[in-house]
């Protein structure tokens, strides 16, 4: 019973275009979201989070919009670029952020030249 | 500035060993969590501590495994007697720990149990 789904292992796009990596969740308790990018032998890195009071947060090429009553959050990249090639984790928490992650189980972007 | 620090990047144990993987979190954070990925399960939580003191072991797997946290600058997850299913990257990761903040992660340990 995952709480936090990610259904798209992998997604390859065109350097230059738009990402968009999808994510849904059935604990309505969830209050924080984050978006964590993780390259191979490193360990997860931040990218951008928010919080349930907000349905959208800006980050330079990252936004991740946030749909409560849909259980969905999806984050976009925009543009696309080579380094952005990595997985991408979806995690929610309780507590506002204080307490432990709950992750999906990422999406490898590759982005093409 | 430093990172999260684990020790060590890479250990290789028999079946039945103890094993002890380390973790100095960030200075001045509060909080510190241990995460397990495996493919099967991807990326989950097994305690986390909020000043020193564990506030949730729910996912810890099993007895063999245990979690210490005797001072601000140093975490210890033990297992004993290690099994091959416990191979796995084990994270350590600290915050803040006042809420709504970022989590920072180490590089991880590779622990292969043969």
């Amino acid at each position: 019973d995952q709480q936090v789904k990610q259904n798209s292992p992998s997604l390859s796009v065109q350097e230059g275009r738009i990402s968009i990596l999808n994510c849904d969740y059935t604990n309505s308790m969830f209050d924080y979201f984050l978006w964590y990018k993780k390259y191979p032998a490193e360990g997860p890195t931040f990218l951008i989070s928010i919080s349930s009071i907000k349905d959208k947060n800006e980050d330079g090429r990252f936004t991740v919009f946030l749909n409560k009553s849909a259980k969905h959050l999806s984050l976009h990249i925009v543009p696309s670029q080579p380094g952005d090639s990595a997985v991408y984790f979806c995690a929610a928490t309780l507590g506002g952020g204080a307490d432990g992650l709950t992750f999906g189980k990422g999406t490898h972007l590759i982005i093409q030249p | 500035d430093a990172g999260v620090i684990q020790s060590p990047r890479h250990e290789v144990t028999e079946m039945g060993q103890e094993v002890t993987l380390r973790c100095k979190p960030i200075s001045g954070h509060n909080s510190l969590f241990w995460y397990r990925q495996t493919m099967m399960r991807g990326l989950e939580l097994l305690i986390y501590f909020n000043n020193n003191v564990p506030i949730d072991d729910s996912g810890m797997p099993e007895d063999r495994f245990s979690a210490k946290m005797p001072n601000a600058s140093f975490s210890t997850l033990k297992i004993q007697p290690s099994e091959p299913r416990d191979s796995a990257v084990y994270f350590c990761a600290s915050s803040p720990g006042t809420g709504g903040e970022t989590q920072y992660f180490g590089p991880g340990t590779r622990l292969l149990v043969l």
